[in-house]
């Protein structure tokens, strides 16, 4: 069966600092990649998606980055983290027409 | 673009009765809609979902309904537990396929 990693679950950086968040996905291949924030009482933004290798499409104008450097790993990134980079980043993945599927996300606080 | 609107923002019922959560969205070349019911500190889980040649879909005690005219789509849970309450979220798929946009949440609440 299918599976979705991220790390960390938690993450406290100071205003200015770079991010890296992972996320990978077990047992399925090519899958269709998801990065969605979820800021406190909102509903998810979709960030970045990928399609494949080296493919990334950017959904909002922002200070983070995303890059796929293997088929089943996302990273999301920033040089310099924003006191409005704080919120709760969740990665998905989907194939084949089936459904999304999320990890369970990492909260990150920018102090 | 598509956009997704979800009502209510929160809903408290008590143990036993029934709940609703009404979406609407703009794009009426969508054709997928899931419901994902997310608990606090997870993420977002899949539910139930329902594609546009459908118009009604089960599954126990949770069913999805779809009117493609009026551009709206329901949730409905009967006989509520408390393991209901959670944050739910309706999307719609937009229309390159590529993505799910989604309704805001619904914090539902049920009291025993």
């Amino acid at each position: 069966s299918q599976t979705i990693h991220q790390w960390p679950a938690t993450l406290v950086q100071p205003v200015g600092s770079p991010l890296s968040l992972e996320c990978t996905v077990e047992g399925t291949s090519n899958p269709n990649l998801y990065w969605y924030r979820q800021a406190a009482g909102r509903g998810l933004q979709l960030l970045f998606y990928s399609v494949g290798i080296g493919q990334i499409s950017s959904e909002v104008p922002q200070n983070l980055s995303a890059s796929r450097p293997q088929d089943r790993q996302f990273i999301l990134s920033s040089k310099k983290l924003l006191l409005s980079d704080s919120g709760f980043y969740l990665c998905a993945w989907s194939s084949g027409g089936q459904p999304q599927h999320f990890g369970d996300g990492t909260r990150l606080s920018i102090l | 673009g598509e956009n997704v609107e979800q009502h209510p923002s929160t809903l408290s019922v008590q143990e036993g009765d029934s709940a609703v959560i009404k979406c609407t969205y703009s794009d009426s070349a969508s054709n997928y809609f899931p419901w994902y019911k997310q608990e606090l500190g997870k993420g977002p889980q899949l539910i139930i979902d329902i594609r546009s040649n459908v118009g009604e879909k089960k599954d126990q005690r949770i069913a999805v309904t779809l009117n493609k005219t009026a551009k709206h789509f329901s949730l409905h849970i009967t006989e509520t537990q408390p393991e209901d309450s959670a944050v739910y979220f309706c999307a719609a798929r937009n229309q390159a396929g590529t993505a799910l946009i989604f309704g805001k949440g619904t914090t539902l609440s049920v009291s025993s």
